[in-house]
This record gives C-alpha cells, structure tokens and sequence, in this order.
C-alpha cells in the first residue's frame, strides 16, 4: 500500500535560515502528493500539490517542492522562515486505487519551530 | 477559497453519553465529505468518506455503529460518537470536496473530551 513517510518530527530553524521538511512516498503508480501546514487547533492548508505537470511545485507562503522520482522524495523547502511558519507539516500521498486524488493518506508530520 | 465550518469546535462529555458533531460547507455544495481522527502530536486518520445521500465508506477498523455519519445535504455532514469513551477523546476534523477529482477543503477541527 501507499505511503508516505517524513523524516524527522521535529525541525527547528532560526529565522531568515533556510527551511526543509523531507518526505518520501512509496507507490506502485504515479502518485499526486501533496503537502498541507496545520495551525494549533485548526484545520489543514493545501500548501501545494504535485500532479505530474511539473516535477518542481510552487506554492502559496514562498514554499516549494522537488519531486525526485529516482529518490522517491518530495521536501518542502523555504528560502527564509518567518516565525508565522511556525506549524505542523505533512506530508500526503494520493489513494493509488483512486485515480481522481480525491482520497489521500497522510504522513506523520513534522512540526516546524523557528528561532527569534 | 471554499470555507468549511465545524460545530461546535470543543465539546466536554461525560463517558457514555453521544455527541454529534457538524461538518458545514459554506460556499459550495459538497458532493463528498470525509471525516478524519487525529491523536495529540499524531497524523490525521481516515475515518470514513461520506457521500450526499448514501451511506458512508468506513476505513478498516472504525466502527460504523459506534460513529454514525449521516450527510444528508449537500452542506451538511454530521458524525455521532455513540456512548463514548475516554479512548474516544481526539481531534475530529472533517474536509469537503465539490465533486471527485477537486481539492479537499479541511473544516477547523472539534475537539472532543471524555471524561
């Protein structure tokens, strides 16, 4: 089965450094992965999504991610952190018995903390 | 973008009692609903996909009788909690989709006490 899985629970950076949250995705079809930043006690943000038009993801919040099929990885990185990214990240993988992505299966997560 | 509203957004029961949460799109009509568990400092997991008008589609392990969904709108979804238990105690969270194939759009979460 599908999965995704992020290394590290917890990243702590200073701000303006550079920020990088890996994740690597195991499945037997192309997947659509996705990444998603959760605020305390709030629901989930689409940060980006990969559908295969580009292995290199821009999203909202100056994040991006590369996906490295020969890597089976996908890292969501930031030039600079500003301390209002500081969040919980994860990392997702689309149902590979459904083709539409609509179903999707969630990674650990990593929770982001940014240093004065 | 698509807003999706949860209520109530904490509740506090005693162990045996029911609660019902609601799962509300407020700006476009939902198709699909999913509801979701998260455990502290956990991952979100899939508890059971709702579609308008049908029964839901219950993940592997999660009890049917014991969480009762019911989407009976295009709006609205509703997950019960049948006597519940301390166990029973998380982070509920729905999300919603305007048809397969479209981004989900996640509500703010109830978090739910049982004491």
């Amino acid at each position: 089965a599908q999965s995704v899985t992020q290394l590290g629970s917890h990243v702590s950076v200073s701000e303006g450094a550079l920020v990088l949250l890996r994740c690597n995705y195991s499945s037997s079809v192309p997947p659509y992965l996705f990444w998603y930043v959760q605020y305390p006690n709030q629901g989930l943000q689409l940060l980006l999504k990969y559908t295969s038009a580009a292995t290199l993801v821009k999203g909202i919040n100056g994040f991006e991610a590369e996906f490295k099929k020969s890597e089976t990885s996908f890292h969501l990185t930031k030039p600079s952190a500003h301390m209002r990214d500081a969040a919980e990240y994860f990392c997702a993988v689309s149902d590979e018995e459904d083709s539409s992505a609509s179903k999707i299966i969630f990674g650990s997560g990593t929770r982001l903390s940014i240093r004065p | 973008g698509a807003v999706v509203s949860q209520h109530p957004s904490r509740v506090i029961c005693k162990s045996g009692t029911s609660v019902k949460i609601e799962c509300r799109s407020l700006d476009f009509q939902a198709t699909t609903m999913f509801w979701y568990r998260q455990f502290p400092k956990q991952s979100l997991m899939l508890m059971a996909t709702s579609n308008e008008g049908s029964k839901a589609t219950y993940e592997q392990g999660v009890e049917k009788d014991k969480f009762l969904i019911n989407h009976a709108s295009l709006t609205l979804s509703t997950l019960t909690v049948t006597s519940a238990h301390p166990e029973d105690s998380s982070f509920y969270i729905c999300s919603a989709i305007q048809g397969w194939g479209n981004e989900q759009f996640f509500g703010p979460g109830t978090r739910l006490t049982v004491l």
